[in-house]
């Protein structure tokens, strides 16, 4: 196991309502990166943070946020939910500020109605 | 076109054989290669990292061509827990992988 946890495990939404995911990091690491990854397809990059600082963006809209903590745990925000963003929601957890290897948490699986 | 691209398969390898599958990517800053693993409907797990030599981690060998812009992984001796979808990600310079959207491997007995 790689230490990365994240909650819930699983949601259901509305169209138009938001949601806030949960991911802390394995002990030791300072940078959260997060993902989604729709059926059938590769994660794609939603942005990381490092040090509780944005630290690079994805090509995702401003209506996904995010935020670090000083223990480095982080959450993910998405508002006005939209059908395509039913997706898994994967953290990663890493060192650096340009870190070469990231380990993965569970996800979340975001269903959106 | 996608910065990285992968044969979706899926592979479908009798157990005990070789299978092999290539990755492509567009960008030719990027400084670093990964294989991935993902088992249905849990997350990403690091399988190896890709070196400029090449690298060879037991049954899995992993290379790296910099002029043709593609990665490949090599499974020797297949075995049914093989079965998985294995992701190629590249890292050009900053923070952000770029995953390509896997490739699929049934071993079967």
């Amino acid at each position: 196991e790689t230490g990365v946890t994240q909650s819930p495990t699983h949601l259901i939404k509305t169209r138009g309502q938001q949601v806030t995911l949960r991911c802390s990091s394995q002990s030791g690491h300072n940078t959260v990166s997060w993902y989604q990854q729709a059926l059938g397809q590769g994660p794609q990059f939603i942005f990381q943070y490092y040090r509780e600082e944005e630290n690079g963006r994805g090509n995702f809209p401003p209506r996904f946020s995010g935020l670090q903590f000083p223990n480095y745990s982080s959450e993910l925000n998405v508002n006005a939910l939209e059908l395509d963003d039913s997706a898994l929601y994967l953290c990663a957890s890493s060192f650096g500020v340009t870190p070469a290897e990231q380990y993965f948490g569970p996800g979340t699986r975001l269903t959106v109605t | 076109r996608k910065e990285v691209e992968q044969d979706p398969g899926p592979f479908n390898v009798p157990e005990g054989a070789t299978v092999a599958f290539n990755c492509t990517y567009s960008n030719s800053a990027s400084q670093s290669f990964f294989w991935y693993r993902q088992d249905c409907r849990k997350e990403p797990k690091l399988l190896m990292s890709v070196y400029s030599s090449g690298n060879e981690d037991g049954r899995f060998t992993a290379q790296l061509n910099r002029a043709s812009q593609y990665i490949s992984l090599l499974i020797r001796d297949s075995k049914l827990s093989d079965s998985a979808t294995y992701l190629c990600v590249v890292k050009a310079a900053g923070n952000k992988l770029t995953f390509g959207g896997g490739t699929r491997v049934l071993v079967k007995p």
